[in-house]
C-alpha cells in the first residue's frame, strides 16, 4: 500500500527553527509536495521538490532523498502566523498526490 | 472569479437528501478532484477529472458522484447522503506542473 508519515503535532518557539519530517512509500514518484493549511482555510502550495537537495524559497527550506523516501521541511525565523498544519503530498506514478495527515504546528511566543 | 470558486460554505443536510456542491474554476485547468477532509484522516480522493468529458473513481467514491460537462465546472452530488458523508469537502485543479494544486475554499457538510 501507499503510505505517507508525518509526526501528528509539534510545537516551537517564536523566533526559533522547526523541521518538519516527513517519510513516504509509494507506487512511483513524480515528485513531493508540501502546503501549508491554516485552521479552517484551503491548503495552500508552499513547494515542489521532484530531484535530490534542498529547495530554498524565503524562510521556507524543503529537502528531498527519494533513495530514502524522506523529506523535510524546514522553517526558519518562525512567527506566530506559521502556527498551521503542513501537509505533505507524493505525486505517485499515475500522477494522483497522495497525502499524509498533515503535521500540527504551534508556535508559542 | 480567480481561481476556484466552491458553493455552498457550508450546509446541513438531512440523511437521505440528494445534495450537490459545486465547484467552478477559471484557470483553464485540465484536472479537478474532489477530496474530503476528515481530523487525523488527511485528504481523502473522491474523484477526479484528467479532462473534459472523462472522470475516474479516487480513493473513497462510494455515495458520491461527478461530471465533467466542461473544463471550467466539477460539480460533486451526494444521491442520498449519509451522516458519514459529514466532512469538510475540497475541490481542487491542477495544469500538470510542479506548481502543485490549487484548492477552493471548502465546503462544511454536516449530514444529521
Amino acid at each position: 500500500g501507499q503510505n505517507i508519515d508525518q509526526p501528528t503535532e509539534m510545537t516551537a518557539t517564536e523566533g526559533a527553527i522547526v523541521q518538519i519530517n516527513c517519510t513516504y512509500q509509494t507506487s512511483g514518484f513524480n515528485g513531493l509536495f508540501w502546503y501549508q493549511q491554516h485552521a479552517g482555510e484551503a491548503p495552500t502550495f508552499l513547494s515542489y521538490n521532484v530531484l535530490d537537495g534542498l529547495e530554498e524559497k524565503g524562510r521556507f527550506s524543503s529537502f528531498l532523498s527519494r533513495s530514502k523516501g524522506y523529506s523535510y521541511l524546514l522553517l526558519k525565523e518562525l512567527q506566530m502566523k506559521d502556527s498551521a498544519s503542513y501537509l505533505c503530498a507524493v505525486l505517485d506514478s499515475n500522477y494522483q498526490l497522495i497525502w499524509g495527515a498533515g503535521t500540527k504546528l504551534i508556535i508559542k511566543p | 472569479i480567480a481561481g476556484i470558486t466552491q458553493a455552498p460554505t457550508s450546509q446541513i443536510l438531512a440523511a437521505g437528501r440528494r445534495m450537490t456542491l459545486r465547484c467552478t474554476q477559471d484557470m483553464r485547468h485540465n484536472a479537478m478532484y474532489w477530496y474530503r477532509q476528515d481530523l487525523g484522516l488527511g485528504l481523502r480522493l473522491i474523484h477526479y477529472s484528467n479532462t473534459a468529458g472523462t472522470t475516474g473513481k479516487g480513493e473513497v467514491p462510494d455515495g458520491y458522484s461527478v461530471s465533467r460537462a466542461n473544463t471550467d465546472d466539477f460539480p460533486l452530488t451526494l444521491a442520498s447522503a449519509v451522516p458519514s458523508q459529514t466532512s469538510v469537502y475540497f475541490c481542487a485543479s491542477s495544469d500538470g506542473t510542479g506548481d502543485g494544486y490549487t484548492f477552493g475554499s471548502g465546503t462544511r457538510l454536516t449530514v444529521v
